[in-house]
């Protein structure tokens, strides 16, 4: 079956450090790959997407890339903010059906001043 | 703006008593999922809808079901509240084209005592 694999949290940066967020996946086909954020006390919100090999999502410094030879879809920003502080989840939305989604378990990223 | 409203933000209930969660979307959209959300666990898929009337279990359906009476409301219902279902759900919907993403509500987190 599908899964999504992504590292185990909680990560602790400074302001301004580099971030990666890994994911990997296992899926038949060709999903759809997506990262979603959620910051305390709400609901999820799509960070961003990417939907066939080789594509880059991007989004408020975000970027991932669609992997297929990796299995991998790495969540990245050059220059993290306070207010990044949240939870990502990687996820994945399998080819055909009704676009059930998989998801992570969930990093938590605390960015500290 | 793009709009899924769950009833209430925080619930209490006590053991045995019938439980009601209400989501409503404003965007047409076709699938309708519920979700429940537990530390170290992520998101387990509860239930999902494809259309009106229509409905699938998820990974973890056991003690709850659901009704979808019309396009934009979807309804998990607890019939018999247990203190193991205690946690935050999460109601979502996407369009049911491949590579779409899911829009989330904030979530209610529900209290069995």
């Amino acid at each position: 079956g599908n899964s999504v694999t992504q590292m185990e949290g909680p990560v602790t940066l400074s302001e301004e450090a580099f971030l990666t967020i890994n994911c990997t996946y296992t899926a038949t086909g060709y999903p759809s790959l997506f990262w979603y954020v959620q910051y305390p006390g709400e609901g999820l919100q799509l960070l961003l997407k990417a939907t066939k090999a080789d594509d880059k999502g991007s989004n408020k410094g975000f970027e991932a890339t669609y992997r297929k030879e990796t299995t991998s879809f790495h969540l990245e920003k050059g220059s993290v903010q306070v207010s990044d502080s949240a939870v990502y989840f990687c996820a994945l939305n399998r080819a055909g059906g009704y676009q059930k989604v998989t998801f992570g378990t969930g990093t938590k990223l605390q960015v500290i001043p | 703006d793009v709009k899924v409203t769950q009833s209430s933000r925080y619930l209490v209930k006590r053991t045995g008593e019938k439980v009601f969660l209400e989501c409503v979307q404003d965007m047409d959209h076709e699938n309708m999922f519920w979700y429940r959300q537990d530390p170290g666990l992520g998101l387990r898929l509860i239930y999902f809808s494809y259309d009106v009337k229509m409905k699938e279990k998820g990974d973890i359906p056991e003690g709850y079901s659901v009704s979808r009476e019309k396009k934009e409301r979807f309804s998990l219902i607890l019939e018999s509240a247990s203190t193991n279902q205690t946690s935050m759900y999460l109601c979502a919907s996407s369009f049911i084209r491949e590579g779409q993403p899911q829009h989330f509500g904030d979530g209610t987190r529900l209290s069995i005592l």
